[in-house]
């Protein structure tokens, strides 16, 4: 079984500046993946960034990137430069490798103000 | 620009009425998943299937049933739709291991009344 949280319900950033989602997860999986998705408002979720759990480094997207920290299971999404299209509803999510299963954190809505 | 289709976006029922919740996907995917959404809230896994006449319930308990007698088509009915229904599904798509993104529709918001 796993479980994803997102301990931040609502965040706020202003353009162009830096903002950090936070995700924590547990698994008893020996290989798993990692995701976040956004779901921007009445528009459909898209995928943002994964990463490799045995990949010791972080992935990163343009202006995406992730800070995996295995050992303490923690997998927080940052957000560079930060734009007005970048508001939507984000979630962290934990897959097995099998069947590609996923688990939702409760998601993380970020606003970025002009 | 979706290549997996939800059909209604939006729907209005009263109770008792019997629903189906289409979704179709044109990438060839083997795996499909439906998920329920609240406002606001976390997705929660209700049905899932790993390729045709294979269908598995979820971590969420539900009272809608799905089948899967095509690759491309994975729809979800309710028999007899309740208030307690209320709610965004989304259905999404992959194919391979879990490395594999998952694909999502639209959804589709329904109201029972």
């Amino acid at each position: 079984a796993q479980t994803v949280t997102q301990s931040q319900p609502e965040m706020s950033v202003q353009e162009a500046e830096t903002v950090t989602l936070s995700c924590t997860y547990d698994t008893s999986e020996s290989n798993y993946y990692l995701f976040w998705y956004k779901q921007p408002p009445s528009r459909q979720m898209i995928l943002v960034i994964r990463q490799e759990a045995y990949k010791q480094q972080n992935a990163t997207e343009n202006r995406f990137s992730v800070n995996f920290q295995k050992a303490a299971k923690s997998f927080s999404l940052k957000i560079s430069d930060s734009q007005l299209g970048d508001t939507a509803m984000y979630f962290c999510a934990c897959a097995d490798t099998n069947a590609g299963k996923s688990t939702f954190g409760d998601g993380t809505t970020l606003t970025v103000k002009p | 620009e979706a290549d997996i289709y939800q059909t209604p976006r939006y729907l209005v029922i009263g109770t008792g009425k019997k629903i189906t919740l289409e979704c179709s996907q044109t990438m060839g995917h083997d795996k499909m998943y439906w998920y329920q959404q609240d406002p606001g809230m976390e997705l929660h896994l209700i049905h899932y299937s790993y390729g045709v006449n294979s269908t598995e319930k979820g971590d969420l308990s539900s009272e809608s049933t799905v089948s899967r007698i095509r690759t491309e088509h994975f729809p979800l009915t309710l028999e007899s739709a309740r208030p307690s229904h209320t709610s965004q599904y989304l259905c999404a798509s992959t194919w391979g291991t879990g490395w594999s993104p998952l694909h999502f529709g639209n959804g589709t918001r329904l109201t029972v009344t």
